[in-house]
């Protein structure tokens, strides 16, 4: 059974402090490694994806990965109130043509406070 | 606009009743996905398909079925024999030949409750 770890929470942070989002994964063979943010009662929003080891930054954004490990982080600087959501790691571990079977932790809760 | 919507946002229904969700996609993507959303879980994948006439099952299908006449549209219907199916369902789409990013869109869900 291929898995992806999250920390429940809820994280609570205050306005304008970094948030750090943490995931692991099981499978050594996954290749491509996204976050979502999902607001109560929403869909779930690419905010970020990345494929190799290292940072990549988009914004107040920065992603996270380190295959060895098999663990991926995302960062959130200046934290702001609406960045309170759930914060959804999904992982590629399969390959099958054109379809993307894309595995999802359980999200982590954020709350940033005033 | 591009997107993809589902209906109906809200949709109640009796025990041993079908219903069907629809999806539709104008983003011209090849790959279709319906994954269901419960309270404190993931994302679970019940069926996808990757071209038109074509689509596989997920981890969760039993008690589900689906169709894929046209490349815009993906209707997911719930049947009678799937036990538990209160749930929030989210249709997704993916382009074909990202090179491997696979990255997923969503629509804007389906919430389902049975009475």
């Amino acid at each position: 059974q291929k898995e992806v770890e999250q920390n429940s929470g809820p994280l609570s942070v205050p306005e304008g402090a970094i948030a750090s989002l943490n995931c692991t994964y099981s499978d050594r063979g996954s290749q491509s490694f996204f976050w979502y943010r999902q607001y109560s009662g929403k869909s779930p929003e690419l905010i970020m994806s990345i494929y190799s080891n290292g940072d990549k930054e988009d914004g107040r954004f920065t992603a996270q990965l380190n295959k060895a490990s098999q663990y991926v982080s995302l960062l959130i600087r200046d934290s702001q109130p609406s960045d309170s959501a759930t914060y959804l790691c999904a992982v590629r571990s399969v390959n099958t043509g054109t379809a993307s079977k894309l595995t999802f932790g359980t999200g982590t809760r954020l709350q940033v406070t005033l | 606009d591009g997107g993809i919507t589902q209906s109906p946002k809200y949709l109640f229904r009796k025990e041993g009743q079908n219903v069907t969700l629809s999806c539709e996609q104008n983003l011209n993507h090849d790959a279709m996905y319906w994954y269901r959303q419960d309270p404190g879980q993931g994302l679970r994948l019940i069926y996808y398909s990757q071209i038109v006439n074509d689509f596989q099952k997920g981890d969760i299908a039993e008690g589900y079925s689906v169709s894929r006449e046209k490349k815009e549209s993906f209707p997911l219907t719930v049947t009678s024999a799937q036990k538990n199916p209160t749930a929030f369902y989210l249709c997704a789409s993916s382009m074909r030949g990202q090179g491997g990013t696979g990255e997923l869109f969503f629509g804007e869900g389906s919430r389902l409750t049975v009475l």
